[in-house]
């Protein structure tokens, strides 16, 4: 069955690191994959996403992520964190065999000033 | 623009009740997802429709159905309400069939007492 995996389940910074945040996803066929946020208190909001093309795609508010086929990977990058970024974040996936949108388990990010 | 809208925000149900919950898409998108998100993970597929049609099903039973009306709103019923039932609600449309890229409501709180 697809599955998406995300290695991170809690991770504490301080303003100004740099973010790294895993993601894996077990189907071989061709996918869709999307990272989205949930800012406290706020709904799910689709941070990035990529369907074809540059496998570097880059969405809102400094985020980037990098579509590695040969890994399975689509991690999700930030150079310089701010407070702000406090969040939980999901990866998704959407096989074309499927069509359904297939959650990780999220990675709790907390950014102290 | 509004996004999508969900109601009602939070519900109180005891064991063996039935619930209605209801979403309302975007303007202009004809496809209508809904997720089940339990405290800690990430959200989980339960239905897909695409123009009035159920186009997918998640692993849920037969106590959760849905519908959607000719102007896409969206209702998602769950009969005998369990404990194991509290979840956030959440939906979500998209303008294509495969509901590739979603746009998330608020969520319902359910709580099963």
């Amino acid at each position: 069955a697809q599955s998406v995996s995300q290695h991170n389940h809690h991770v504490i910074l301080s303003e100004a690191a740099s973010l790294e945040l895993g993601c894996n996803y077990s189907y071989g066929g061709t996918v869709n994959l999307f990272w989205y946020v949930q800012y406290p208190g706020q709904h799910l909001q689709l941070l990035l996403k990529y369907f074809s093309g540059d496998p570097l795609v880059k969405g809102i508010k400094g985020f980037e992520a990098e579509f590695i086929k040969s890994k399975f990977s689509f991690n999700l990058r930030k150079p310089s964190v701010q407070w702000s970024d406090t969040a939980e974040y999901f990866c998704a996936v959407i096989s074309y065999n499927t069509d359904k949108l297939i959650f990780g388990t999220g990675t709790r990010l907390q950014v102290f000033p | 623009d509004a996004g999508v809208t969900q109601s009602p925000t939070h519900l109180i149900k005891t064991r063996g009740q039935h619930v209605t919950l209801r979403c309302s898409p975007i303007s202009g998108h004809k496809s209508v997802s809904w997720y089940q998100q339990v405290l800690g993970q990430g959200p989980q597929f339960i239905f897909q429709y695409y123009e009035k049609e159920e186009r997918g099903r998640g692993n849920f039973p037969d106590r959760f159905s849905a519908r959607q009306f000719p102007n896409y709103s969206s209702e998602l019923n769950v009969n005998a309400l369990l404990l194991g039932d509290s979840a956030l609600y959440l939906c979500a449309s998209s303008l294509d069939q495969a509901g590739r890229e979603q746009y998330f409501g608020p969520g319902t709180r359910l709580t099963v007492t």
